[in-house]
């Protein structure tokens, strides 16, 4: 059983270009989570998206950002316009049950974003 | 909102000694706690968790943790530490009654010295 994927591993932008960052979960798992580990921090909760519907997105900065996670294929992050502070590495999590109280969320190998 | 303090951004410890990761944490609500650890430049791996019952909880490489709810805490040991445990250990806790993100530590890197 594949664990999460996360591609590009590595992605070099420069300022004002766009950045799409994919995450694929663990079989079976319909539940996706973001983070992003700015350098020398922990990890901080970006989005939390079901099938189709983003269920919580309170750690998603106002603008630029934006993610989703559609019926078939991966889960996008996507970043309009990087600037400099967006470098940092972004992880993806999957769980298996409904994100209530007992589901485990496993991390994918991250994305690390330079932004040029 | 909850929030969660590693008391020890580093950790040099020499091959064979015994070593303790403290976390702390702090919630007005029920929580469940985590350990994960991170390799360099790979993403993070489960250790350990606490979600009810007995407080001591064994994990994978021979770490174990103790959730103790009268000090916040939830310390990560590991009697004997091998050079391949050299890694980034973040200490994470998730509400029990909403919502389904994950607090984490600002993480204790563990540098294991031959």
């Amino acid at each position: 059983n594949a664990g999460v994927m996360q591609n590009p591993r590595h992605l070099v932008r420069r300022r004002g270009q766009e950045a799409r960052l994919r995450c694929s979960p663990m079989k079976g798992h319909s539940h996706v989570y973001w983070y992003r580990q700015l350098p020398e921090e922990g990890l901080k909760f970006m989005v939390y998206l079901q099938k189709e519907n983003i269920i919580d997105e309170s750690g998603m900065p106002k603008e630029r950002f934006s993610a989703e996670f559609p019926k078939e294929g991966p889960s996008i992050l996507r970043i309009q316009q990087v600037v400099r502070g967006d470098s940092a590495a972004y992880f993806c999590a999957s769980s298996l049950l409904s994100g209530g109280n007992t589901d485990t969320q496993y991390f994918g190998p991250g994305t690390r974003l330079t932004v040029l | 909102a909850q929030s969660v303090t590693q008391l020890d951004s580093q950790v040099p410890v020499f091959e064979e000694a015994p070593v303790e990761l403290r976390c702390n944490y702090s919630s007005s609500v029920s929580v469940y706690l985590f350990w994960y650890v991170q390799y360099p430049n790979q993403g993070l791996q489960l250790l350990l968790k606490y979600l009810s019952g007995s407080t001591l909880v064994k994990g994978i490489n021979g770490f174990e943790a103790e959730f103790n709810k009268s000090q916040t805490s939830f310390h990560l040991r590991k009697p004997s530490v091998h050079i391949s445990d050299t890694a980034e250990y973040f200490c994470a806790v998730k509400v029990q009654t909403s919502g389904s993100r994950l607090t984490f530590g600002e993480g204790t890197q563990l540098t294991v010295n031959p």
